[in-house]
C-alpha cells in the first residue's frame, strides 16, 4: 500500500520565491528521504532525516519531520528555473533500505 | 552522471517478444533495486538483490525475470509483457541494506509495449 503521500500534486510558482511541499505516511518509519526528479529521468537523492531527528538542511534545501503526525515538508528556498522537477518523499519503515515512494510533486519555478 | 547506467533508454516491443534491459553501477556498491514508474502512480520496487542474491521480489508477475550475475549488473528479462506493462523501469543501487544508506538512480528505460 502506499505509503507516502505529497502535497500539493503540482505547485508553480515564480523564480525567487520560497516553495513548500509535504508528505504524510502511514506507518512508524527509520528513515524518510526526498528526491528529486527530471522529466523522465532518474531520481536523484536530496536529503535523508532519521527518526530521531526533527530538522535538516543542506544548502537552499531545509526538511522538517513530525513524526507524531507522520509528516515531513521540504523547503526550497530562493528557487530557480532549474529546480522545476519532481520531489517525492520516500520512507524505509524496516531499515532495511525498501522504500516505498509517494506519487509526488510537481514544482514548476518560472521566470 | 550518478554511476549507474541503463541500456536501452527507449524500448518499444511487442507482446510477443522477449527483451532485457540491463543495469550497471560504477559506484563499487553491493545492493541493486528495479523500480517500475508508471504515469500518476508511485514508484513501485519490484525486485532487490544484495550481494547478488534476490532479496525481495514484490509479487511480480513471472513474465518479469531478473538476474544479478555479480555486484555490477543487473538484468530485467521481459517476454510476453502486455501494453499495462508500459512504463518507466528504473535501476538503482545502494552501498548495502542497511537503512540510511542513498540509493542512486540510473535514468531508467522507457518500455512501451504494443
Amino acid at each position: 500500500s502506499q505509503q507516502g503521500e505529497e502535497d500539493p500534486q503540482a505547485l508553480s510558482i515564480q523564480e525567487g520565491e520560497n516553495a513548500t511541499m509535504n508528505c504524510s505516511y502511514k506507518t512508524s518509519i527509520n528513515n524518510l528521504q526526498w528526491y528529486r526528479q527530471n522529466s523522465g529521468r532518474g531520481l536523484v537523492h536530496l536529503i535523508l532525516i532519521r527518526s530521531n531527528e526533527r530538522e535538516k538542511h543542506s544548502g537552499r534545501l531545509r526538511v522538517t519531520l513530525d513524526t507524531s503526525k507522520k509528516s515531513s515538508s521540504l523547503l526550497i528556498t530562493a528557487s530557480r528555473a532549474a529546480d522545476t522537477a519532481s520531489y517525492f518523499c520516500a520512507t524505509d519503515p524496516g531499515g532495511g533500505n525498501k522504500l516505498t515512494f509517494g506519487t509526488g510533486t510537481q514544482l514548476k519555478v518560472e521566470l | 552522471e550518478t554511476g549507474v547506467t541503463q541500456t536501452p533508454r527507449h524500448l518499444v516491443m511487442g507482446m510477443t517478444n522477449k527483451k532485457s534491459l540491463k543495469c550497471e553501477q560504477h559506484l563499487g556498491h553491493n545492493a541493486m533495486y528495479w523500480y517500475k514508474q508508471s504515469a500518476k502512480k508511485p514508484l513501485e520496487l519490484m525486485f532487490v538483490y544484495s550481494l547478488e542474491e534476490r532479496v525481495e521480489n514484490n509479487s511480480v508477475p513471472s513474465r518479469f525475470s531478473p538476474e544479478c550475475p555479480n555486484s555490477s549488473h543487473l538484468f530485467l528479462h521481459l517476454h510476453t509483457l502486455q501494453p499495462e506493462d508500459s512504463a518507466l523501469y528504473l535501476c538503482a543501487s545502494s552501498q548495502d541494506m542497511k537503512g540510511r544508506d542513498t540509493q542512486y538512480f540510473g535514468p531508467g528505460t522507457r518500455l512501451t509495449v504494443l
